[in-house]
């Protein structure tokens, strides 16, 4: 069985703190692909990155970095010098090629000024 | 690109009501997904179609939900009879899946309360 799971329930930090957000899978596949989603305040659903299982490389994206780990299951998002903007929940989510997304159940980052 | 539009964004019907939530995918995708947000159990799949054929239903709660798609611009969400622990977000959301390439695209969902 596939299963995500987001640990932190609640972050809260001050503005221009660095945040890392973490995640944890499991899986028997060997091909899979995870990814993080953005929800803000106004409900939508943004797609933040998708990786492969085969590509364990680091990705940065402007403030946004994320760690992909297979030896401990881990794909971990970290925000540097957080923003106010940044406040919302933040999903992670796994899936096989062609089929629907499994997400855990969140984290709500509340970043203050 | 409009992306995935939804109808309505928000919907309040009595206990007892028939509700029909309405789904258009971005075109040329070839996959659509019902999901189902709600603070008990988070986001959770309800139903998704390849090609217009329904691939996996084993989300959907009971008889009382029902989803179609006729064609490839168009699904439907229905709940026959509506129930209060109905209440929660439902997103719809397609996608391009062409070997292992996949690109999930989601709309801004439909608030649902049944009082």
């Amino acid at each position: 069985a596939q299963k995500v799971t987001q640990a932190q329930t609640e972050i809260s930090v001050v503005e221009k703190e660095d945040v890392t957000l973490d995640c944890v899978y499991e899986t028997r596949d060997t091909t899979y692909y995870l990814f993080w989603y953005k929800q803000p305040p106004s409900g939508e659903l943004v797609f933040l990155i998708r990786r492969n299982s085969f590509d364990e490389q680091n990705e940065i994206s402007g403030r946004y970095s994320w760690n992909f780990q297979k030896s401990t299951s881990s794909f971990n998002f970290t925000i540097t010098a957080s923003q106010v903007v940044d406040s919302a929940v933040y999903f992670c989510a796994l899936n096989q090629a062609g089929t629907a997304l499994i997400f855990g159940k969140g984290t709500t980052l509340s970043v203050s000024s | 690109d409009a992306g995935v539009i939804q109808s309505p964004r928000h919907e309040v019907t009595e206990m007892g009501q028939e509700v029909t939530l309405r789904c258009k995918p971005i075109s040329g995708h070839n996959s659509l997904f019902w999901y189902r947000q709600t603070m008990m159990r988070g986001l959770e799949l309800l139903i998704y179609f390849n090609n217009n054929v329904p691939i996996d239903d084993s989300g959907m709660p009971e008889d009382r939900f029902s989803a179609k798609m006729p064609n490839a611009s168009f699904s439907t969400l229905k709940i026959q009879p509506s129930e209060p622990r109905d209440s929660a977000v439902y997103f719809c959301a397609s996608s391009y899946i062409a070997g292992s390439r996949q690109s999930d695209t989601f709309g801004s969902g439909t608030r649902l309360t049944v009082v």
